[in-house]
């Protein structure tokens, strides 16, 4: 399986400040069709998760312009450019170029 | 409104079984994969079971192999997820969702899991 990496595991920031989460995967997420099929989730308190990014840098549809992804190969970067206190909850990367599909462990970004 | 609501959790005794369905409305369900994920209580999300659009395809997490099935009805635009032989270690919270991909070859999105249920928690417990 593919092992996704995200570091850190716990963010506190201040509303209006960056925030920045790292996920590595054990191979590359670069698939011969050209693309690299890696994801970023955000599930709030008591929620689903729900998908912010695809294709690494692609925001999903209503998704904040705050919100961007960035990376190739086996390195990733998800940036939010001014936290707000909506951005709470526990952010996962996830890789589905080979089953099983499997996620970082969770990085919870907490307000100041 | 593309809609995914899962339903069937509960209580069920150490190697008993339950069955979870999720009714999709909204979209075209049988163009899509439908995935079940699971995150157990305080814990991350598990990738547990896929299945194809046509149901002709199917994938199980190693953890769940031999005990669950995954199964769907196109007509009834419905996704299953037959659990047996539970263990405590299954408790959780299981999601179903679809898996996306818009267009074709170069061209193509590939949305990944784009819409997830709200989730219904199984607890196994004797």
């Amino acid at each position: 399986d593919i092992v996704m990496t995200q570091t850190p595991l716990s963010l506190s920031v201040t509303p209006g400040q960056p925030a920045s989460i790292s996920c590595k995967s054990s191979q590359s997420l670069l698939h011969s069709d050209g693309k690299t099929y890696l994801y970023w989730y955000l599930q709030r308190p008591g929620q689903s998760p729900q998908l912010l990014t695809y294709e690494v840098s692609n925001r999903f549809s209503g998704v904040s312009d705050r919100f961007s992804g960035s990376g190739s190969g086996t390195d990733f970067t998800l940036k939010i450019s001014r936290v707000e206190a909506e951005d709470v909850g526990v952010y996962y990367c996830m890789q589905s170029i080979q089953l099983p599909y499997t996620f970082g462990q969770g990085t919870h970004l907490e307000i100041k | 409104e593309v809609q995914l609501v899962e339903s069937g959790g509960g209580l069920a005794q150490p190697g008993g079984s339950l069955r979870l369905s999720c009714a999709a409305s909204g979209f075209s369900f049988s163009g899509n994969s439908m995935h079940w994920v699971r995150q157990a209580p305080g814990k991350g999300l598990e990738h547990v079971s896929s299945i194809s659009n046509n149901g002709d395809s199917t994938f199980y997490a190693n953890s769940v192999k031999g005990r669950f099935t995954i199964s769907r009805d196109n007509s009834k635009n419905t996704l299953y997820l037959q659990m047996g032989s539970l263990r405590a270690e299954d408790m959780a919270v299981y999601y179903c969702a679809r898996y996306r991909v818009a267009g074709y070859g170069s061209g193509s999105d590939i949305y990944g899991m784009d819409v997830w249920g709200q989730g219904t928690t199984v607890t196994v417990s004797s």
